[in-house]
């Protein structure tokens, strides 16, 4: 079965610093997706970026970057120059390559930014 | 382009009590889900739709939970009846394509918070 593991519970970040949130996960699938979300306090949950398994280039999207190491099986977000509005919980999914085969979320991390 | 709806956004009753929630997703969005994420959790699917028909209810409590999507655009979500642990955001989101493309992203809605006192 398909898993999402998120070891930081919480993240304190000083403002204008780049943060590391961790993901790792577990699949049996050569073919998948991986996605990160960032669900602020008012709930709605955010599209931030987007890794396919078979991109050999780790994906970008403005102050949004994804360190993916595949052979560990891990895609963990960085935020470059943190901003106060970064503060939120971020959650780390996975899409299994099977049709069908329906998103699988992380417990989610926590992220302080300090001013 | 109009994000997805959901209403209401809160909503507060006694165990026992029924309930639904209402979802618009994107326009031309073919494929809708609804989430359950308890406090402290991610969200866990319940129910996914293609159009009008039902591709996964594995993880629904259908005993009290039911769904419909009887035009293939809005859809609603009901408990009937409620218990404490249904305390949660409840989330909806849609999806473009009907394909499998793995870079098909899901945009979510604001959710509804329920409370079950």
């Amino acid at each position: 079965a398909q898993k999402i593991t998120q070891t930081q519970p919480g993240m304190f970040v000083q403002e204008k610093e780049a943060v590391t949130l961790d993901c790792t996960y577990d699949t049996s699938d050569q073919s998948y997706g991986l996605f990160w979300y960032k669900q602020p306090s008012s709930g709605e949950m955010i599209f931030l970026i987007y890794q396919g398994s078979y991109d050999e280039q780790n994906a970008t999207e403005g102050r949004y970057s994804l360190n993916f190491q595949k052979a560990r099986k891990s895609a963990n977000l960085v935020i470059s120059a943190s901003q106060l509005g970064d503060s939120a919980m971020y959650f780390c999914a996975m899409r299994p390559g099977n049709y069908g085969q329906n998103f699988v979320f992380g417990p989610g991390t926590r992220l302080s930014v300090l001013p | 382009e109009a994000g997805v709806a959901q209403s209401p956004r809160y909503k507060i009753i006694e165990k026992r009590q029924s309930v639904a929630f209402w979802c618009n997703p994107i326009s031309g969005h073919a494929t809708l889900y609804w989430y359950q994420q308890i406090l402290g959790q991610g969200p866990k699917l319940l129910i996914q739709f293609q159009n009008n028909g039902v591709v996964d209810d594995s993880q629904l409590p259908k005993d009290r939970f039911s769904a419909e999507r009887l035009k293939g655009v809005d859809s609603t979500l009901k408990i009937q009846p409620a218990k404490l642990e249904d305390s949660a955001v409840y989330l909806c989101a849609s999806r473009q394509r009907t394909g499998t493309e793995l870079t098909d992203t899901q945009y979510f809605g604001p959710g509804t918070r329920l409370t079950v006192l």
